[in-house]
């Protein structure tokens, strides 16, 4: 069965410095998102995508924050100048449909 | 985002009986909501979904019970297996806005 992948599993940071989190969605996917979980928080939304561009983000997501579709099948966010609260769980998530989304396993992200 | 709530932070449940997760919204403009299965150290997995002109969804096992004008809605796993035992997200989204709302989740742990 298809599904979503991202990589690293988990990624340790200096504050201040960028990283970049990686996803391939599952292939025949159009819509993608970017959702993160603070530790013992719930999940929240950060951005999503569609047809190459940001459909929606949250307040969350601020210049820090950015997404690239850099080619047919990977999906990146990229937070420029990471903070300590910046540390969480950050999930991809991919649909074929609006409704549905398919979650791949997480990177955990610990800013230090 | 108090939008979702599930308002029972674990449930334990005997092998064999039926388990019953409640999640209540605010938001009356919902009109998709899902559950979605969590392991430890892995993504959200998706279970089951109901679009809000329906008030039942049945997949297996899992039943899914939608009641708008009490803004409610629940998941029975029937008959409930050690395997189930894992986080229980809700999630609603309104149409043509590319997010979910989650609730906090609640772990249901099944004894043998």
């Amino acid at each position: 069965e298809p599904e979503v992948t991202q990589t690293p599993s988990h990624q340790v940071t200096q504050m201040g410095q960028e990283v970049i989190l990686r996803c391939v969605p599952i292939s025949n996917h159009l819509y993608f998102y970017w959702y993160r979980q603070i530790l013992g928080q719930k999940v929240e939304f950060l951005v999503s995508f569609y047809n190459n561009e940001i459909s929606e983000k949250s307040e969350i997501f601020d210049d820090q924050f950015s997404v690239e579709r850099p080619d047919g099948s990977n999906f990146t966010l990229k937070i420029r100048s990471t903070k300590l609260e910046d540390s969480a769980m950050y999930f991809c998530a991919s649909g074929d449909r609006w409704e549905t989304q398919y979650f791949g396993p997480g990177t955990r992200l610990l800013v230090l | 985002d108090q939008q979702v709530k599930q308002n029972s932070p674990s449930l334990s449940v005997q092998e064999g009986r039926i388990s019953i997760l409640n999640c209540d919204y605010t938001n009356s403009m919902f009109d998709y909501f899902l559950w979605y299965k969590k392991y430890p150290a892995e993504g959200p997995t998706f279970l089951i979904s109901i679009s809000s002109i329906k008030d039942k969804n049945e997949d297996g096992r899992f039943t899914v019970f939608l009641n708008k004008s009490a803004k409610h809605l629940s998941l029975h796993i029937v008959p409930s297996q050690p395997g189930d035992s894992a986080v229980y997200f809700c999630a609603a989204s309104v149409l043509g806005d590319y997010k979910l709302s989650f609730g906090a989740g609640t772990t249901v742990t099944v004894r043998a």
